[in-house]
């Protein structure tokens, strides 16, 4: 089955400065790749998502790239603030007829004013 | 409420109690998702119901037991629990099993003693 791996688990930056968040997966079938992110206490809830034919896609300060060949996608933030502070999750969604979307194991980021 | 609703929001349960949790979505979905949150782990897919037709059980132990009445609501129904069994228990919802988002209810925190 699909194996997500998500790096780093834990990342500190000063608000204003950029963040990037990496992961890993196993299946080359999977062909979508969610963020979320879920602030304290609350419901993970989607920010931004790309598919396997496309190769970059940006919403404002946020943007998501994907290189299929290296099995690889990261989560990048510009101008970070502390409302950004919150756990990141990356997931990929396998080619099962269902549709199975399999987790990283989280960032938790820290935008210190 | 709009959106996805879960209930109870905190539980508190022995070992060999019996418990259900509760899940409704108002979004006029057609799939349905349970899934497990631990500290430190990734979110983990338990059940996975699309037009109350269960299509996945990823190899959850007996003593959950989920139950899918229609597309609007989702149970898990909860016996001898493990103390290992806490954790937060979130409910999802996606148009189908084919649409990519799934929004997420606020989760049920299960304590287990």
């Amino acid at each position: 089955g699909e194996n997500v791996e998500q790096h780093p688990s834990t990342l500190s930056v000063q608000e204003g400065d950029s963040a990037v968040i990496k992961c890993t997966y196993s299946d080359s079938a999977s062909n979508y790749f969610p963020w979320y992110k879920q602030e304290l206490g609350k419901r993970p809830q989607l920010i931004i998502d790309i598919r396997s034919n496309v190769g970059e896609k940006k919403d404002q300060r946020i943007a998501v790239t994907l290189n299929k060949t290296a099995k690889h996608f990261s989560l990048h933030i510009t101008e970070t603030q502390p409302e950004d502070s919150a756990v990141y999750f990356c997931a990929a969604r396998d080619g099962t007829s269902y549709g199975k979307l399999t987790f990283g194991q989280g960032t938790i980021l820290t935008v210190h004013p | 409420e709009t959106g996805v609703t879960q209930t109870p929001r905190h539980l508190v349960m022995g070992m060999t109690n019996k418990k259900s949790l509760k899940c409704e979505q108002h979004l006029g979905h057609n799939a349905m998702y349970w899934y497990k949150q631990s500290a430190k782990k990734p979110l983990e897919l338990m059940f996975v119901y699309s037009l109350e037709e269960r299509v996945e059980n990823n190899s959850v132990p007996s003593r959950f037991s989920p139950e899918c009445p229609n597309s609007s609501h989702l149970f898990l129904h909860l016996h001898t629990l493990q103390p290992e069994d806490s954790a937060l228990y979130l409910c999802a919802s996606s148009q189908d099993l084919r649409s990519h988002e799934q929004y997420f209810g606020p989760g049920t925190r299960l304590t287990v003693t």
